[in-house]
């Protein structure tokens, strides 16, 4: 089974700070690769995904994420964080099959 | 609207009892999934359903059940073989195919006591 590992679990920052949270998956092969956000009380939505093509993409929300295959990275940014952006993080990987497999999540807490 | 509709928020069970959390999607989407979701764990797939009268254990499924007898529905029972079922329970639903995401209910947060 794959792994996807998220090593922040929990991050504080303060608005207009950056944001970089990590993720390494350990599938070799081709993959596809999401980053899901839970805000508090919401429905886990999707903020962006890849799966071919241009290894940066962006998301809603002035998120943006890099796939980096040789590093088996996926990780994911945005440039100044707004108190709204408070929520639980998820990577999550799919190889091609029917599963998706997630990463334990980061809880980011953005002081206003 | 379009979604996936989850019931109910809240549920207790005593324990030694089955009880059975109700997903229904109106996406028209083929594919359906279970997760558990326990702080600090992430997200863990109990069962999918790539199509109507078929599918597969996830990685956790030891103690759960699942049916899929309508594309719209795909229910979850939480057996009382399950040694640890208390936890929030999230259905998804998607187009087949790996780079499709996958579009997710509100939950059901199970107690049991």
């Amino acid at each position: 089974a794959q792994s996807v590992s998220q090593h922040n679990h929990h991050v504080i920052l303060s608005e207009a700070a950056s944001l970089e949270l990590g993720c390494n998956y350990s599938y070799g092969g081709t993959v596809n690769l999401f980053w899901y956000v839970q805000y508090p009380g919401q429905h886990l939505q999707l903020l962006l995904k890849y799966f071919s093509g241009d290894p940066l993409v962006k998301g809603i929300k002035g998120f943006e994420a890099e796939f980096i295959k040789s590093k088996f990275s996926f990780n994911l940014r945005k440039p100044s964080v707004q108190w709204s952006d408070t929520a639980e993080y998820f990577c999550a990987v799919n190889d091609a099959g029917n599963q998706f497999y997630f990463g334990t999540g980061t809880s980011l807490t953005v002081i206003p | 609207d379009g979604g996936i509709t989850q019931s109910p928020k809240y549920l207790f069970r005593k324990e030694g009892q089955n009880v059975t959390l109700s997903c229904e999607q109106n996406l028209n989407h083929d594919a359906m999934y279970w997760y558990r979701q326990d702080p600090g764990q992430g997200l863990r797939l109990i069962y999918y359903s790539q199509i109507v009268n078929d599918f597969q254990k996830g990685d956790i499924a030891e103690g759960y059940s699942v049916s899929r007898e309508k594309k719209e529905s795909f229910p979850l029972t939480v057996t009382s073989a399950q040694k640890n079922p208390t936890a929030f329970y999230l259905c998804a639903s998607s187009i087949p195919g790996g780079f499709n995401e996958q579009f997710f209910g509100p939950g059901t947060r199970l107690t049991v006591l």
